[in-house]
């Protein structure tokens, strides 16, 4: 199982808070990404990170911000959290690709935050 | 433009009982297709990968068969427990991009019944 981590597992918070979840891993991987999804839908890209101090946007558009200070920890925020982004929101992380015996582009997900916003 | 379907949106089986649920892809440049299986609440976790070269991956109960050519790929559970509910994702990693970007079917969602 991979060594991968997200808090907190549920948050219910009003409209207009401010909100950080966190993620962390402990396999020095180089990439992290956070995923948004809704019940029965698919997975949707949101920000992702080749490493510290990088960031960048993903495929679905998000109000969340992200930050890379250290390689280990990737955290989202959102400013000001409204019901449009109740959802779940899925960190991952990869190792670089062509290192002997790794899958390339191998994904490693968290359990998760199920936010809701009333 | 990319995409992943799958089919059927759910299943439901009993115990014991084997299926097969479907993966059509139109990812192109293809680089390879995983399986993930998501439990309620919980992050996906990958049951098998192959890349273009192959045609059938197991990991125990779990057989995954790719077609390059027509873009397919089934994942085979054989002899269903009550623990394999759950979704089931289709995967698929494109090449033609240095992030390895990953393209997310809907999932089946199946359910066993005792």
């Amino acid at each position: 199982e991979a060594d991968i981590y997200q808090t907190p597992r549920y948050l219910v918070i009003g409209t207009g808070k401010k909100i950080t979840l966190e993620c962390s891993q402990t396999m020095g991987h180089d990439k992290m990404y956070w995923y948004q999804q809704d019940p029965g839908m698919e997975l949707h890209l949101i920000h992702y990170s080749y490493g510290v101090n990088s960031t960048e946007k993903g495929d679905l558009s998000s109000e969340s911000t992200v930050s890379r200070i250290r390689t280990e920890h990737f955290p989202l925020t959102l400013e000001s959290a409204r019901p449009s982004h109740t959802s779940q929101y899925l960190c991952a992380s990869s190792e670089r690709a062509g290192l002997a015996g790794v899958s390339p582009n191998e994904q490693y997900f968290g359990p998760g935050t199920r936010l809701t916003v009333t | 433009k990319n995409q992943v379907e799958q089919s059927p949106q759910s299943l439901i089986i009993l115990e014991g009982k084997n299926c097969t649920l479907q993966c059509n892809y139109t990812v192109s440049p293809f680089s390879n297709l995983r399986w993930y299986k998501q439990d309620t609440g919980r992050g996906p976790v990958s049951l098998t990968i192959m890349t273009f070269s192959e045609n059938t991956k197991s990991n125990g109960r779990y057989t995954a068969t790719l077609d390059a050519d027509t873009k397919q790929s089934s994942l085979h559970i054989t002899a269903s427990q009550l623990s394999d509910s759950a979704s089931y994702i289709c995967v698929v990693s494109d090449r033609g991009s240095t992030l390895g970007r990953l393209y997310f079917g809907r999932g089946t969602q199946l359910t066993v019944w005792p």
